[in-house]
């Protein structure tokens, strides 16, 4: 198995852009999550989805956040407007009924 | 962080020594787990303990969990070099939600 896909690994844009973050989970497992991670507020939970249905969105920072996952194995994290405050490493993870994660490469987001 | 705190922030030992991380949380769980990272990737599982566990053996780790105290250690004996990285516990409530600590950055000077 490929593991975790992320895409794209490193994404540097202009404040005020769109910004789209993708993830492919392995096969078969029925969890994903999306976190952020920075120095200064460490790895937060975003959002996680049990099979395709968002579980738990409370850590989503704000309404320009939104995630969605159409299928089984594919999931978007959008930031629409992007703010300078945004840029964190974005990382996917996905997991089977409770096993332990299994997170990909991260997505290293830099707004200017 | 959003569910709990390690401790310490930060430990420098030297190859061959052990070291130990301690984790505490907020709520009740289904089972605690560790994972390691470094530098620039993404985090890896070294350990699950359920909460009707006490300690777990892996290798060189050991897991501890006290649920009456909501605190887990992680020991990691005869270090290596190898073993720099930053170390995370995670709690894993019945609903399948995995939230993390502050993480410990351990380095293991040769």
């Amino acid at each position: 198995d490929a593991g975790v896909i992320q895409s794209p690994r490193h994404e540097v844009t202009e404040m005020g852009q769109e910004v789209t973050l993708r993830c492919k989970p392995i096969s078969g497992h029925d969890y994903l999550f999306w976190y952020r991670q920075t120095m200064m507020r460490g790895l937060e939970l975003l959002i996680y989805f049990n099979n395709n249905v968002p579980i738990d969105d409370s850590g989503m920072p704000e309404d320009r956040f939104s995630a969605k996952m159409p299928n089984a194995s594919f999931s978007t994290l959008k930031i629409q407007p992007s703010e300078p405050r945004d840029s964190a490493v974005y990382f996917c993870a996905s997991s089977f009924q409770g096993s332990p994660l299994h997170f990909g490469n991260g997505t290293r987001l830099t707004v200017t | 962080s959003q569910q709990g705190e390690e401790d310490p922030q930060a430990l420098s030992i030297q190859e061959g020594e052990n070291a130990t991380m301690n984790c505490s949380y907020k709520t009740s769980i289904n089972n605690l787990q560790w994972y390691r990272q470094n530098s620039g990737r993404g985090l890896v599982h070294l350990i699950l303990i359920r909460s009707n566990e006490r300690e777990k053996h892996s290798g060189r780790l050991r897991v501890t969990l006290d649920t009456s105290k909501k605190s887990s250690s992680l020991l990691i004996t005869a270090s290596r070099a190898a073993d720099t990285a930053s170390y995370f516990c995670a709690t894993v409530t019945n609903a399948g939600k995995s939230t993390f600590g502050d993480g410990t950055t351990l380095t293991v000077k040769p």
